[in-house]
């Protein structure tokens, strides 16, 4: 089975960088999704990383360890507009190819 | 917009009737998925066709019916649902195989309330 950990709520302000953190416990990994949803909206894609290391994305990255079991999603140059819960999901091979999403972190950007 | 809607957007029903819910995808994909979404809990994976398969049925109750006519619909047909059934459901579509991972692409839900 799949354990994944995420924080339930973040608050940041607005301009500043923001790390939600992602720890996953897994037989078997893949790669580990990150996909923004806004109240109401449906899940949209970040990013995927199979590969240890640091994925850019403009204002948006995501870091993964494999060894650790971690990931986290960067967020900088905060907007309005970012705040939104942040799901984090990991692929795990050996059967379903189906990722299996945390319960997400609410974040809160305010002025 | 999104290539993948679901109707409708909010459905209210009583635990007698009988609802469908409904999911088109506009991307060519060949797989499609429901989820539900309720407050406080992980996405649950309910049901998974590929290829117009159902190949992954996660213990859902048989109040729960799926039904994919072909590759770009999908639907959910609900029959005695319980209150506790009320939450967002999520349509989603894949390409399969593609790259060696699964991006999912969402609808935007149809929110139930069961009373």
């Amino acid at each position: 089975g799949q354990n994944i950990d995420q924080p339930t709520e973040m608050t940041a302000t607005e301009g500043a960088i923001v790390q939600i953190n992602c720890t996953y416990q897994t037989s078997g990994f893949n790669g580990l999704f990150w996909y923004q949803q806004h109240a109401g909206e449906a899940p949209t894609f970040l990013s995927y990383n199979v590969l240890d290391g640091l994925e850019e994305k403009g204002r948006f990255s995501s870091f993964l360890s494999r060894s650790k079991g971690y990931s986290y999603l960067l967020l900088k140059e905060l907007q309005m507009k970012d705040s939104a819960s942040y799901l984090c999901a990991v692929h795990a091979s050996g059967g379903s190819y189906i990722p299996t999403f945390g319960r997400g972190t609410s974040l809160i950007v305010h002025p | 917009e999104t290539g993948v809607t679901q109707t409708p957007r909010h459905l209210v029903m009583g635990m007698t009737n009988k609802k469908s819910l409904k999911c088109e995808q506009h991307l060519g994909h060949n797989a499609m998925y429901w989820y539900k979404q309720s407050a406080k809990k992980p996405l649950e994976l309910m049901f998974v066709y590929s290829l117009e398969e159902r190949v992954e049925n996660n213990s859902v109750p048989s109040r729960f019916s799926p039904e994919c006519p072909n590759s770009s619909h999908l639907f959910l047909h609900l029959h005695t649902l319980q209150p506790e059934d009320s939450a967002l459901y999520l349509c989603a579509s894949s390409q399969e195989p593609n790259r060696g991972y699964t991006e999912a692409f969402f609808g935007q839900g149809t929110r139930l309330t069961v009373v």
